[in-house]
């Protein structure tokens, strides 16, 4: 079972608007987590974290929201650049429980319109 | 200047011949991590290894094998029992808690 979705597999916007990229999870016991960005036959590069026991983290035109409540957390650029066209991908952990292993949504190819 | 190195970027295999990729790290991080990657999905695990000389298997461990002799060094061997080795694979490490830093990728082919 998928323990982290995100259902969007693809997401077009308009350069300088704002870019939303949506992450849920059904597991409540997961205390970290992570935002990757990831160019075609490239490595993740790793953009922006948030704990659980936070509900913001902004870095730049990076922001992570994150609501507990609904397991859900989401990635916000403001404004879009057309170098952010790439896959995003969300991962979770569950810290020293688990030897800190990640586990990772399938991604979302967001492109960025001139 | 620190980062992890993959290779080869391209790898060509025939059907039924084990073949090595490599990893190497000098960041001095003490986790290392192989991962799979296949069109249209996120990372799956194979092995993973906090401390030299020690590794577990991950989501998806069979047909594959690791050894971690040296810190700096986690090479993956994708075996003849793999049924479906053709991928993308990428190496991470990291220190004890949380962000991997992830090399290039190396992409296998069976021929």
């Amino acid at each position: 079972d998928q323990q982290v979705k995100q259902n969007s597999p693809s997401l077009s916007v308009q350069e300088g608007r704002i870019s939303i990229l949506n992450c849920d999870y059904t597991n409540s016991m997961f205390d970290y987590f992570l935002w990757y960005k990831k160019y075609p036959a490239e490595g993740p590069t790793f953009l922006i974290s948030i704990s659980s026991i936070k509900d913001k983290n902004e870095d730049g035109r990076f922001t992570v929201f994150l609501n507990k409540s609904a397991k859900h957390l989401s990635l916000h650029i403001v404004p879009s650049q057309p170098g952010d066209s790439a896959v995003y991908f969300c991962a979770a952990s569950l810290g020293m429980d688990s030897n800190y292993q990640l586990i990772w949504g399938a991604g979302t190819k967001l492109i960025i319109k001139p | 200047d620190g980062g992890i190195t993959q290779s080869p970027k391209y790898l060509f295999r025939k059907e039924g011949q084990n073949v090595t990729l490599s990893c190497e790290q000098n960041l001095n991080h003490d986790a290392m991590y192989w991962y799979r990657q296949d069109p249209g999905q996120g990372l799956r695990l194979i092995y993973y290894s906090q401390i030299v000389n020690d590794f577990q298997k991950g989501d998806i461990a069979e047909g594959y094998s690791v050894s971690r002799e040296k810190k700096e060094s986690f090479p993956l061997t994708v075996t003849s029992a793999q049924k479906n080795p053709t991928a993308f694979y990428l190496c991470a490490s990291s220190l004890a808690y949380n962000e991997q830093f992830f090399g290039p990728g190396t992409r296998l082919t069976v021929l």
